[in-house]
């Protein structure tokens, strides 16, 4: 079975600063057709999940310019430019390639120093 | 606007029965492929369950299959979970999500706001 591994699984930012994740997947994302279909989510506290980026690098509606993923194949990584309180929560990515079997990675919980 | 609203959680017991629904608004609920998702206490997002948008193909996660049955109501506008034989490991909060158009691939673009489920004598 497909594993989507994520690190670090808890990530403690300064307000202003950068943040990185990283999500390993154990089979290629890369799908018959060309596309990569890896996509990241956050679950803010008390809320419900949210899509931030879709195929890589695609950022859904909405969504704050300073996140950013990028990646290929099987590593991929999403990037937060200048956290600000309201991204504190928990990032999973999220692999569709491969449906109908789906897979969360196991979440990374981003917190302010 | 898109909107997802579950309903239907609660306790119940080992081995017992629950249907969750899920009434949508704000988009042609037949156009769309529709799934759960589930997340239980301290553990991440687990996919549960995915149906077509015409509602004639069905895809469960290994930890469900043979126990749950979801199923939509086109006129009605409503998404539903039947789940049968409840284990204690089901006990989670149940999403209902939105699949884009004809694309399962980037599944889950639109959330509802989830149900709490739990499984305990």
């Amino acid at each position: 079975d497909l594993v989507l591994t994520q690190s670090p699984l808890s990530l403690p930012v300064t307000l202003g600063q950068p943040a990185s994740i990283s999500c390993r997947s154990t089979q290629s994302l890369v799908h018959n057709n060309g596309n990569t279909y890896l996509s990241w989510f956050q679950h803010r506290p008390g809320q419900s999940p949210r899509r931030l980026i879709y195929q890589v690098s695609n950022r859904d509606s909405g969504v704050p310019d300073r996140f950013s993923g990028s990646g290929s194949g099987t590593d991929f990584t999403l990037k937060i430019s200048r956290v600000e309180a309201e991204d504190v929560g928990v990032y999973y990515c999220f692999q569709g390639t491969h449906w109908p079997q789906w897979t969360f990675g196991q979440g990374t919980k981003v917190e302010i120093k | 606007e898109e909107q997802l609203l579950e309903s239907g959680g609660g306790l119940v017991q080992p081995g017992g029965s629950l249907r969750l629904s899920c009434a949508a608004s704000g988009f042609n609920f037949n156009n769309y492929a529709m799934g759960w998702v589930r997340q239980a206490p301290g553990k991440g997002l687990e996919w549960v369950s995915v149906i077509s948008y015409d509602g004639a193909n069905e895809y469960y996660g290994d930890s469900v299959k043979g126990r749950f049955t979801i199923s939509r109501d086109s006129p009605e506008n409503t998404l539903y979970l039947q789940m049968t034989r409840l284990r204690a490991e089901d006990t989670a909060v149940y999403y209902c999500a939105k699949i884009p158009f004809g694309d399962y691939a980037n599944a889950f673009d639109i959330w509802g706001q989830g149900t709490k489920v739990i499984v305990s004598s």
